[in-house]
């Protein structure tokens, strides 16, 4: 059982490029989260989604946007990254409330 | 709004002494929580939860937690701290009934000495 699957785990990034982190789970969960966690600041909340063709904004949405064009599947879009936005990104999924979240591995974005 | 605080960063206990990380939130509905636990380099899984019911729960690796609703806390303890037991560790609230947001607190990094 797979889980949650995230790609890269490591990009660099110059400031003004673009990117997709790419997120997958085969849980067949209908809720999925971005996270982006920052030394000593906790995870803030990205962007969510609680089905197909449904999302919304968080905590943090600035700079990037989502899409969810099927159960499994959760891309984050990062448009003209800014060293701001360096920081590790946690992918998450859930299926009902009380259950908690299962987590990926992250990715480890650095914007120079 | 709901939040979540947990009192002190970093927390250094010896080996074998017991392990207490302090965590209180606000919420204005009854409250989910949850501890999760973060090894270097890797996400956070899941330590314990409380949803309803039974005010102490237990979780993986020794750990547990009280839920006491006059305090607004949700404390974790493990009676005898491991090596093993080294990481970060985050609190966390339900957000709402729908969606399931969860709300981190900051993090508390556990040091284990020898």
């Amino acid at each position: 059982n797979a889980g949650v699957t995230q790609t890269p785990k490591f990009r660099i990034l110059k400031i003004g490029q673009s990117m997709t982190l790419q997120c997958t789970q085969d849980m067949n969960h209908n809720y999925m989260y971005w996270y982006r966690q920052d030394p000593g600041m906790g995870l803030k909340l990205i962007y969510y989604s609680v089905g197909a063709g449904i999302t919304d904004k968080g905590e943090v949405p600035n700079g990037y946007n989502v899409s969810r064009s099927t159960t499994e599947d959760f891309p984050l879009r990062l448009e003209l990254a800014a060293p701001s936005q360096t920081s590790v990104y946690f992918c998450a999924s859930s299926s009902l409330r009380g259950r908690g979240y299962t987590f990926g591995s992250g990715t480890r974005l650095t914007v120079v | 709004a709901q939040s979540v605080t947990q009192l002190g960063s970093h927390v250094s206990v010896s080996e074998g002494a017991l392990v207490l990380l302090r965590c209180n939130y606000s919420s204005s509905v009854p409250p989910y929580l949850f501890w999760y636990v973060q090894y270097p380099n890797q996400g956070l899984q899941l330590l314990l939860k409380y949803t309803t019911g039974a005010t102490l729960v237990k979780g993986i690796n020794g750990f547990e937690a009280e839920f006491k609703k006059s305090e607004t806390s949700f404390h974790l303890t493990k009676p005898s701290a491991h090596m093993s037991d080294a990481a970060e560790y985050f609190c966390a609230v339900n957000l709402s009934q729908g969606a399931q947001k969860l709300v981190f607190g900051q993090g508390t990094r556990l040091t284990i000495n020898p």
